[in-house]
């Protein structure tokens, strides 16, 4: 899978937008574009995946460029509740069952 | 459906001593897949399974064994700790597919191991 580029950590004060940034300028035609998040003390949990346009349901949105080469995630009101690791991850549109490849993510920190 | 559990939530073994993290999914889900998180980092992959009898290794799988006798299934084994398998372990399951586009894995809560 190619590989993703994300920044280490963000702050975002409660209740405002925030804007999850994801770097994959390898990324090929065929490749989905997944987020996950990983709350403290938790398991992963997915977030939301998207191809080539914007999506968008009832955690967050994902905004993709038109070329691909980059991704947002969007939370359009955080909470404490959405303090956690996001990731960012690619996966190939391929026969079978493909494993998620985790990078370090991005530690989202949420101000009261 | 419970989703994916794990058991134990936390074990303390001594170096040398062998143990099964235990994973049971009740969704039907073909695919498990064991990670390990060390502090600060993300997930690694150990180990995988595409369904009952089948599985194949990931990035990390020296010193764990695992075996897929039931799609609910899919223990771990330590063969003989190390404190560098000092770990958080989690386990993951999801529908087998097609393609690998859209399907959502499913992870469990899992397993604090300190190796002494």
């Amino acid at each position: 899978d190619a590989k993703t580029t994300q920044p280490n950590s963000m702050e975002s004060n409660e209740e405002e937008p925030v804007h999850l940034p994801c770097n994959h300028s390898t990324i090929s035609g065929t490749d989905y574009i997944h987020w996950y998040r990983q709350l403290p003390s938790q398991g992963p949990e997915y977030v939301i995946h998207g191809l080539t346009s914007n999506v968008n349901n009832r955690m967050a949105s994902l905004a993709i460029a038109e070329d691909r080469k980059s991704s947002t995630l969007i939370l359009h009101r955080a909470t404490l509740r959405d303090a956690a690791v996001y990731y960012c991850i690619l996966r190939r549109l391929i026969s079978g069952n493909t494993p998620l490849v985790f990078g370090k993510g991005t530690r989202l920190s949420v101000i009261a | 459906n419970a989703g994916v559990t794990q058991t134990p939530k936390f074990q303390v073994l001594k170096t040398g001593q062998s143990m099964t993290l235990q994973c049971a999914q009740d969704m039907n889900h073909e695919y498990m897949s064991w990670y390990r998180q060390d502090p600060g980092m993300g997930l690694r992959l150990i180990h995988y399974s595409v369904g009952a009898g089948i599985t194949d290794q990931g990035e990390v799988p020296n010193g764990y064994n695992v075996s897929r006798s039931t799609t609910e299934d899919f223990p771990l084994r330590l063969l003989s700790a190390a404190p560098s398998q000092t770990s958080v372990y989690f386990c993951a399951s999801s529908k087998r597919i097609l393609a690998g586009r859209g399907e959502t894995q499913y992870f469990g809560p899992g397993t604090r191991l300190l190796v002494l």
